[in-house]
This record gives structure tokens, sequence and C-alpha cells, in this order.
């Protein structure tokens, strides 16, 4: 069974770069879930999407940060620009669209900017 | 709004040892509630999750977690852990009818041989 997949795994840039994670959410799931872990704050819910259309997008930190999801199978989350405290794990979940169903997670993508 | 507390950033314990991470939320309607496991430089796995009927649900790897509505807690429970239990454990909470979960801050198991 695959999973959640994620790319890249590890991503180093430079500040003011454009920076684009992917995710391929599992078949069949139809809520997709962006995340950004850091040491101080936490795991914090950035966007979700269902049936590919954004739904809550109240923690997305800035107008930096984008989250587009085209289709099913795909979606990805750009910051641009990129900037030192944007430095952290993003994770890509997902799940079916309904109570109780638990979030299916990717193994992050770990995102340092200098 | 519902949240999650968990009350220990991190729990040392020994191994073969029992160990209880504390857990409650807040929520003004009904509520699913999970624990996830995080280990090293991978995402978080569902461990057990409660949605209805029996308030203790249990995971296949000896964990154990109690729903008690009255104290609005899930604490997580295992009688003897090993060293392969050494992760980050959070405690998450759903509304129904709600695809969102919230997490709580996550508390670190620390197996001490």
């Amino acid at each position: 069974d695959a999973g959640v997949i994620q790319s890249p795994r590890h991503e180093v840039t430079e500040m003011g770069q454009e920076v684009t994670l992917r995710c391929k959410p599992i078949s069949g799931h139809n809520s997709l879930f962006w995340y950004r872990q850091t040491m101080m704050r936490g795991l914090e819910l950035l966007i979700y999407f269902n049936n590919n259309v954004p739904i809550d997008d109240s923690g997305m930190p800035e107008d930096r940060f984008s989250a587009k999801m085209p289709n099913a199978s795909f979606s990805t989350l750009k910051i641009q620009p990129s900037e030192p405290r944007d430095s952290a794990v993003y994770f890509c979940a997902s799940s079916l669209a309904s109570g109780g169903q638990p979030q299916h997670f990717g193994d992050g993508t770990r995102l340092s900017i200098l | 709004a519902q949240s999650v507390t968990q009350l220990d950033s991190q729990v040392p314990v020994f191994e073969e040892a029992p160990v209880e991470l504390r857990c409650n939320y807040s929520s003004s309607v009904s509520v699913y509630l999970f624990w996830y496991v995080q280990y090293p430089n991978q995402g978080l796995q569902l461990l057990l999750k409660y949605l209805s009927g029996s308030t203790l649900v249990e995971s296949i790897n000896g964990f154990e977690a109690e729903f008690n509505k009255s104290q609005t807690s899930f604490h997580l429970r295992k009688p003897s852990v090993h060293i392969s239990d050494t992760a980050e454990y959070f405690c998450a909470v759903s509304e129904i009818r709600d695809d969102k979960i919230i997490f709580g801050k996550g508390t670190r198991l620390h197996i001490l041989p």
C-alpha cells in the first residue's frame, strides 16, 4: 500500500528563493492537510482541502505561502519568497472526509532556508 | 472551538516500568479522540482512537487509553515500556462531522536503560 508521498525529503535553499513542496495523497482519500512542525510552535495546520477545494486556510502564515490542489492525486505548497523563519518540517496528510477518520501522514519535507 | 492540553512535554521512564502520558481536551460538542506517535525523522502514525462505545481502547503494541468524559481526559498508558517506544506522542481531538483534527503539543517519551 502506498502511503502519502512527499517530495523532496530535504530542501536547502537561500533566502528569497521560491520553494515548492509536493504531496501525493493516498488514493481514494478526499481530504488533504498541510502542516508545519517546529520546536517552538509544535504542529500547526496550515491549510486543508476537501475534494480539491480549500476549506480552511486560516493557518497560512502570510501571503508568501500558497497551496494548490489541481486534482485528487496532487497538491503543492509554495513559499515565495522564502525566509529563514520558514525553516521547519512540512507534513502532508490525507484522510477520508468523514468524522472520526484518522489522518495518514507523509514522512515530511525538512526545509532549511539559509 | 476545541483544544488539547498535554501536560508533560517530556517523560523519562525506566525500561519495563509503567508509563502514563496525560491529555485533557476542551470542546463544547461531542468529539473523537486520537493518540498519534512520531518516531524520529518520520511522520505521525495513528496509535489508537476513540470514536464511541467502550471507553477503553487499545493499540496492537500494548498501549491503551481511556476516555473519561467527566474529566475530559484521554490519558495514554502502557504497563511496561520498551526502548523501542522512544518517540513523541501526540493527543488529538476532532469534533464529530469535522475533518479537521486539533493536535496537542506532544510529549517526548524517553526510555532509560
